[in-house]
């Protein structure tokens, strides 16, 4: 089965660049997908097709697909961007769809 | 807006069986795919089941499959999910979610916790 691999926690100041990787076998050929989720809710799209954002999803957010690695980037963060994020993919050969590991950024 | 409202979580046995529901509002029911996505008490979160718009086609999670259905009723704006010989492992949160062209899911449930436990 697919698998998707993500760093378990991120780091950042306020007002700094949060990089989270998402990791899968050339996860470059897929469509990657992006959710925030905060603790007690639940999660939030923040960027389909790798780099569009839902209306209501501030610029800060983007993404990028390349290889075996995809990236959700948040610029300029800020407290209210502490949360879980997952990455998320269909996979094709199996009709299944797959979670990344989940990563926990928390601003410093 | 869209709205997603799970019931039908609880707590139960091992082996027995409980059926969730998600009434949707909001929007073209009909026209959407559906999904149902579980996470166990501080864990990530697992893609469960799907089921086409107009329930012809329905694909489960290995961990799952033969045990749970899924199905809708278009005519009720409701999706279900039938959980059958639970087990302690089956203990999570259950989301609903909507599907959109392209794989994501664009709006989500708040929820229902099932909790299998003697």
């Amino acid at each position: 089965s697919y698998v998707l691999t993500q760093p378990p926690s991120v780091s950042v100041a306020p007002g700094k660049t949060a990089r989270i990787t998402c990791g899968g076998n050339k996860i470059g050929s897929k469509s990657v997908h992006w959710y925030q989720q905060k603790p007690g809710q639940a999660p939030v799209l923040v960027i389909y097709y790798d780099n569009d954002r839902p209306s209501g999803i501030p610029e800060r957010f983007s993404g990028s697909n390349s290889g075996n690695t995809a990236t959700l980037t948040i610029n300029r963060v800020e407290a209210g961007d502490e949360a879980d994020y997952y990455c998320h993919v269909w996979d094709s050969s199996s009709d299944h769809y797959v979670f990344g590991t989940g990563t926990k950024v928390t601003v410093l | 807006q869209v709205q997603l409202v799970e019931s039908g979580g609880g707590v139960v046995q091992p082996g027995r069986s409980l059926r969730l529901s998600c009434a949707a509002s909001g929007f073209m029911f009909s026209s959407y795919a559906m999904h149902w996505v579980r996470q166990a008490p501080g864990k990530g979160l697992e893609w469960v089941a799907d089921i086409s718009s107009d329930g012809s086609n329905k694909f489960y999670a290995d961990s799952v499959k033969g045990r749970f259905t899924i199905s809708r009723d278009n005519s009720k704006n409701t999706l279900y999910l039938e959980v059958n010989s639970l087990r302690t492992e089956d203990t999570a949160v259950f989301y609903c979610a909507r599907g959109i062209s392209g794989g994501s899911f664009d709006d989500w449930g708040q929820g229902t916790l099932v909790t299998v436990s003697s």
